[in-house]
């Protein structure tokens, strides 16, 4: 079974629209992330959590919101879906401090919003 | 300008090539180096860590240059699984998050 595990795999939404993306984790990690990828733009992060009661802005966290659950869950949601939030997210956990840097990524979300 | 910047490519490379990649990075407080390789459709996932003093994983070279701020990937002996697109990222001292550049894309042909 996959250490990171996010649901759904696949999403497409219209505009307007709340909608959550989910993110599970069997490694033990503290750590945990979420990032979007657009074509030719790389890795952007937009939310990271170190322990359940932290949770930190990445740099793209406008129009994005966070939960985390306990420390194997961490939610993403998009309150109101615009199109040009349509992208690939991505989920990862890290262990923490410089032995723990290695981040470990979930398969990622397709998201269309029309 | 960017804080990490790669060639997007994508180099194109016969099997049994040998390919480099360069990565230039904007601060000079970053302390942490790594390469990614990301499979089309698929996750990231990290091939290599970089180390000072250059190391070495089988057919994959790594150097890091702290004075020009650059740091490097060498592929020896090319084979078609090769194919992906390689991730250069960098974590600055005092932030404990990672900065990925854009990727650079190989294709290894028959």
């Amino acid at each position: 079974d996959a250490d990171v595990t996010q649901t759904p795999r696949n999403r497409i939404t219209k505009t307007g629209k709340r909608i959550m993306l989910e993110c599970s984790q069997t490694k033990g990690h503290d750590r945990m992330y979420w990032y979007r990828q657009d074509p030719g733009l790389g890795l952007q992060l937009i939310y990271y959590s170190f322990d359940v009661k932290d949770i930190n802005k990445g740099e793209i966290s406008d129009g994005y919101s966070v939960s985390r659950q306990a420390q194997a869950k961490f939610s993403l949601s998009l309150e109101s879906a615009i199109p040009n939030q349509t992208a690939l997210y991505f989920c990862a956990t890290s262990g923490g401090g410089e032995t723990g840097e290695t981040q470990y990524f979930g398969p990622g979300t397709r998201l269309l919003v029309l | 300008r960017k804080e990490v910047e790669q060639d997007p490519g994508p180099f194109n490379v016969p099997e049994g090539a040998t390919v480099a990649f360069n990565c230039t990075y904007s601060n000079s407080a970053s302390q942490s180096f790594f390469w990614y390789r990301q499979d089309c459709r698929k996750e990231p996932k990290l091939l290599m860590s970089v180390y000072s003093s250059g190391n070495e994983d089988g057919r994959f070279t790594a150097q890091l240059n702290r004075a020009s701020q650059y740091i490097s990937l060498l592929i020896r002996d090319s084979k078609l699984s090769d194919s992906a697109t390689y991730l250069c990222v960098v974590r600055v001292a005092g932030y404990s998050t990672l900065t990925f550049g854009k990727g650079t894309m190989l294709l290894v042909s028959p």
